[in-house]
């Protein structure tokens, strides 16, 4: 398996414009995860999904952020307007069934390192 | 509210024995759970326990123990390339607190 895909690796966009993060599961992974790193506040749970449906949204930071899953084998999370403080690595985690999400194994991709300008 | 702490840096030397703690602070605790993340890579699954006790993997053990709040993960056999971030984390009902992270340099 290739493990979690996340594109692109690198983005660096200026203040205001719409960015969007992808991201493609381990086949079979029921649960999805976005997180986003930055040295002030660490690894962060922004939202996940369980069969394609959003469990908890509670960390994401503003309405600014989005996050859908259409299918078992895509999600993306949107940033619209983009703004510097948004800069930050984000992960995309799958993990399986049997453990239930987050007590489960959770399988990171390379994450997306964002720059804002 | 809900922490974790942990020690920002520790130092260890080639194939000596190194433990990273953490005590934690949660309502409704469901484990504790140890990640490893190298210098711009993507944080690695270590282990979880839900259960008092010592689990082993290898060169890696960790520990809990409930009624102390504290936790451990111990690298044994300590090689160049366990130089990374550690991380423990508690995973909730519907939500996982990482603590910030312990820096593990290792000197040959």
């Amino acid at each position: 398996d290739a493990g979690v895909i996340q594109s692109p690796r690198h983005e660096v966009t200026e203040m205001g414009q719409e960015v969007t993060l992808r991201c493609k599961p381990i086949s079979g992974h029921d649960y999805l995860f976005w997180y986003r790193q930055t040295m002030m506040r660490g690894l962060e749970l922004l939202i996940y999904f369980n069969n394609n449906v959003p469990i908890d949204d509670s960390g994401m930071p503003e309405d600014r952020f989005s996050a859908k899953m259409p299918n078992a084998s895509f999600s993306t999370l949107k940033i619209q307007p983009s703004e510097p403080r948004d800069s930050a690595v984000y992960f995309c985690a799958s993990s399986p069934r049997e453990g239930g999400g987050l007590t489960d194994t959770q399988y990171f991709g390379p994450g997306t390192r964002l720059t804002v300008l | 509210g809900q922490s974790l702490e942990q020690p920002s840096e520790v130092t260890a030397v080639e194939g000596a024995i190194v433990q990273i703690n953490c005590t934690y602070q949660t309502s409704g605790f469901y484990g504790l759970s140890w990640y490893q993340q190298h210098d711009g890579g993507a944080p690695t699954f270590l282990s979880y326990n839900a259960l008092d006790g010592l689990e082993e993997t290898g060169r890696f053990s960790s520990f809990l123990s409930r009624s102390d709040s504290y936790g451990y993960l111990l690298l044994q056999e300590l090689q160049m390339k366990d130089s990374a971030s550690y991380f423990c984390a508690v995973p909730g009902a519907s939500k996982i607190i990482f603590g910030s992270g312990t820096r593990l340099s290792i000197r040959p």
